[in-house]
């Protein structure tokens, strides 16, 4: 069965900085990997996904991620954090086979001004 | 742009009572799920449903849970007889397509139900 491991329940980091938040998965076969992102009295928003193709994916509001095989990882990035990027974040996998989508336990992330 | 709506924002229930949690999905999708979060905890899967049917379902999704498309806008998550562990945030979400191809879940805002 699919798992998504996202390690790290709070991520800080000052506006104008990197930022970065991990996830792990573990499927059967190639994944279908996807990040949502969820602000306060709000459903999760879809933000990039990445099915097949180039490692590197972008998404909404400049995020992008990259897929690692070796590392079986799709960490979600951004060069120049906004304080209005300070929400949940949720990672998601898939097995192609027609599992349902199953998501991490969400990191959330804190920018300071 | 279509939203998923979701009503009640806010249930309150006493244990054992019968729930009803109603989600108008996008117009034009055709799948439909349940998520819910348990507070602190992960988003986990409930169940998707397709033409009129339940196409997956989870451990979770017991007998004491049922979902029905009763008019083809709304899509409701019964619980006949909520518990404690019941409580969390469940989220309805629907797809054009299945979720893992070039149609991701669009998700509603939730609903928090509280037993007590």
């Amino acid at each position: 069965a699919q798992s998504v491991a996202q390690p790290e329940d709070q991520v800080n980091v000052a506006e104008g900085n990197p930022l970065t938040v991990k996830c792990t998965y573990s499927v059967s076969g190639n994944p279908y990997l996807f990040w949502y992102v969820q602000y306060p009295n709000r459903g999760l928003q879809f933000l990039l996904k990445y099915i097949t193709g180039d490692n590197l994916v972008k998404g909404s509001y400049g995020f992008e991620a990259e897929f690692n095989k070796s590392q079986t990882s799709f960490h979600l990035k951004k060069p120049s954090a906004l304080v209005s990027d300070s929400a949940l974040y949720f990672c998601a996998v898939r097995d192609p086979s027609n599992t349902p989508l199953v998501f991490g336990k969400g990191t959330r992330l804190s920018v300071i001004a | 742009e279509p939203e998923v709506t979701q009503t009640p924002s806010h249930q309150v229930t006493q244990m054992g009572q019968e729930v009803i949690l109603r989600c108008v999905p996008i117009s034009n999708h055709l799948y439909f799920y349940w998520y819910r979060q348990i507070l602190g905890q992960k988003v986990e899967f409930l169940v998707s449903f397709y033409n009129n049917e339940i196409s997956e379902k989870s451990e979770i999704f017991d007998d004491q849970f049922s979902v029905e498309r009763p008019d083809g806008s709304n899509f409701t998550l019964k619980i006949r007889s909520t518990k404690l562990e019941d409580s969390a945030m469940y989220f309805c979400a629907s797809s054009v397509g299945l979720s893992s191809y070039n149609s991701p879940l669009h998700f509603g805002n939730g609903t928090r139900l509280t037993v007590t």
